[in-house]
């Protein structure tokens, strides 16, 4: 069974601050993996979606990266901004299945 | 981009009652919706993938006689929380997949959530 883990589960930053948000997943064969963010009480805000073949995606000072053999996936947030303060989930999408897996979620705190 | 809504956006009921959640996909057709539930401060869960025209596949530990699940037609999927008890306080998330050939990636998209509390 596929099993998604993020770390760290809170974290606090100032303002202007480069973070990473760690995600692992126990089973390497994915199709591919997917970075989402989550305002309090809202719904999911899809960010990245790495594909199996891939290394990495870029959008704007977002950076996700994929190293399925050793089953982890990074997200780097450059110059961190209050408004990016939410929780980032990543989300794992196995071979041969369409539901995705999701980890439990890093709770992101951009100081202003 | 693809739009998925889900109504009602928060619904209270009494203990006892039923409710239904709608999901539906507003620009394209999903011949398969999910259904995920996430308690306060937990990830989500999936509950079941509903299929166009055929019965639910529910996960593990999930009742299929208690979340009822309709998907009636290739845009709109129900899910009908029965007999609601307090522990069914969740937030509950569907999301679509499109039909292929509509030329949407392969991916699915998230309705907005319901906020279920049940008093």
């Amino acid at each position: 069974k596929q099993e998604v883990t993020q770390i760290p589960a809170a974290l606090s930053v100032p303002e202007g601050e480069n973070l990473v948000l760690n995600c692992s997943f126990t089973d390497s064969a994915i199709y591919n993996l997917q970075w989402f963010r989550q305002d309090p009480g809202k719904g999911l805000t899809s960010l990245l979606l790495i594909q199996s073949s891939q290394r990495e995606q870029t959008s704007g000072r977002l950076n996700a990266s994929l190293d399925k053999s050793s089953g982890r996936s990074t997200l780097y947030i450059a110059a961190s901004q209050p408004g990016d303060s939410a929780t980032y989930l990543c989300a794992v999408r196995k071979r041969g299945r369409r539901a995705l897996t999701f980890g439990s979620g890093t709770r992101l705190q951009v100081q202003p | 981009g693809a739009v998925v809504s889900q109504h009602p956006s928060r619904v209270i009921c009494k203990s006892g009652t039923s409710v239904k959640i709608e999901c539906r996909s507003l620009d394209f057709q999903a011949t398969t919706m999910f259904w995920y539930r996430q308690f306060p401060k937990q990830s989500l869960m999936l509950m079941a993938t509903s299929n166009e025209g055929s019965k639910a596949t529910y996960e593990q530990g999930v009742e299929k006689d208690k979340f009822l699940i309709n998907h009636a037609s290739l845009t709109l999927s129900t899910l009908t929380v029965t007999s609601a008890h307090p522990e069914d306080s969740s937030f509950y998330i569907c999301s679509a997949w499109e039909r292929p050939g509509q030329g949407i990636s392969d991916t699915q998209y998230f309705g907005p959530g319901t906020r279920l509390t049940v008093l």
